[in-house]
Parts: structure tokens; C-alpha cells; sequence
């Protein structure tokens, strides 16, 4: 079983416009948790990796956030382009197991 | 290598003969796992491996999937008998540090049975 909730499941934008998407987790001690980018036809590419430590973490454009209390984290993204157009999946310490993630669609 | 090589990046194949399909893990890279993906869908775990075992290979769908790790490096897929469910793509990931480490992805072997 995935350790990991996300939403929305899918999400349209417009180019330049800023959204939001969630990750729910519920594997305890936490480690760390990673996102990651899946372009179409190519295998996910890291954008983050957040420790139990860390509240924020930055990777240009993306901004992820980390609330241990909740068991939530957070992707930010900021000025949309049409090449952030993916899918977004987060994955916990230690779970081999990729959720189907979030499905962005930016248009121009 | 400087990112993990999967080959062949295509094959199509007739329902009832085997596949071999192979993953070359970024050098020094100990731990490596095998997904597939079907269109639209997510990752589907199969098989992780450290070195040359396999602490977890719950995945495997059926008897007919099988892999090995030789060398602590390649590592080869193998699907006997394909059914068109199997069609799909099988992507390999290494990382270095086993379960903490981030993974790094090869582009596939997109995987058509006839």
C-alpha cells in the first residue's frame, strides 16, 4: 500500500499562473521525502529531497514545504511555464512504492 | 556511466516469447529497482535490489517476470511467455545510498506484446 496521498489528481493552469499541490504521508519515523518530476515518455527526475529537519526547500521555480506535525508536504510551483506540464509524485523514506502523483496541465 | 542505460528503449515482441530486458545502473550505485508503467498510470513497483540480492521482489506480477543483478552492476529483466498485459513501460532507477538515497531513472524499455 502507498504511504502517500496526493492531490488534486489532475490540474489544468494557465501559463504564468501559481499553484499548489499536496502530499498527505503516513510512514512514521519520517526520513525524508522526495519529489519528483515524470515528463511524459521519460522515467521521474528528482526535483527535492526534504528531511525530517527541514520546513522549506527551493529548487529554482519549485518550492516544497514540510509539515511534520500534519504529516503534510507541500509543492509550490511559481510562474508556470508550458514545461512544467507533468506529472508530480512524492515518495517517502524507504517506499519504493510511486503513487500515480499529480497530472499538471499548463496552457497558454 | 554518467546516468542509467536501459536497452533496448523499444521492443515489440509476438504474445508467447520471452523479453530480456537490461538496466546499467550509475556506477557505484548499489542499490537498483525495476518498475513498469502503463499508460496514464503510475509506477508499479516489481523487484529492488541491493548488490546482487533481492531484499524485495514483491512486486513481480507473476511467475513468468524474473531478474538478476550480476556484479553488483547490470541488471537484466526477464518476462517469459509475454502476454499483451504485459505491454507497457519497464523503467530501472540505482541509487547509492539504498532505501534514503534518491533515485535516478533511466528513459525505459517501452514493451509492445502483438
Amino acid at each position: 500500500k502507498n504511504q502517500v496521498e496526493q492531490s488534486p489528481q489532475s490540474l489544468i493552469i494557465l501559463e504564468g499562473k501559481n499553484c499548489t499541490l499536496q502530499c498527505n504521508y503516513t510512514v512514521s519515523p519520517f526520513s525524508n521525502l522526495r519529489w519528483y518530476k515524470q515528463d511524459t515518455g521519460r522515467g521521474p527526475v528528482s526535483l527535492t529531497i526534504m528531511t525530517f529537519s527541514e520546513n522549506t526547500k527551493s529548487n529554482g521555480r519549485y518550492t516544497a514545504t514540510l509539515d511534520a506535525d500534519t504529516k503534510q508536504s507541500s509543492l509550490h510551483i511559481t510562474a508556470s511555464q508550458l514545461s512544467d506540464s507533468a506529472s508530480y509524485i512524492c515518495v517517502s523514506r524507504g517506499d519504493m512504492r510511486f503513487g500515480a502523483g499529480t497530472r499538471l496541465t499548463v496552457k497558454p | 556511466g554518467a546516468g542509467v542505460s536501459q536497452s533496448p528503449s523499444n521492443k515489440v515482441t509476438e504474445k508467447g516469447k520471452d523479453v530480456e530486458l537490461r538496466c546499467d545502473p550509475i556506477s557505484g550505485h548499489t542499490a537498483l529497482y525495476w518498475y513498469r508503467q502503463s499508460l496514464g498510470q503510475g509506477l508499479e513497483f516489481l523487484i529492488y535490489f541491493q548488490g546482487n540480492s533481492a531484499p524485495d521482489k514483491s512486486g513481480l506480477p507473476s511467475d513468468r517476470f524474473s531478474a538478476e543483478r550480476t556484479g553488483g552492476s547490470v541488471s537484466t529483466l526477464t518476462i517469459q511467455r509475454t502476454q499483451q498485459e504485459d505491454s507497457a513501460v519497464y523503467l530501472c532507477a540505482s541509487s547509492l545510498a539504498g532505501l534514503a538515497g534518491g533515485y535516478t531513472f533511466g528513459s525505459g524499455t517501452r514493451l509492445t506484446v502483438v
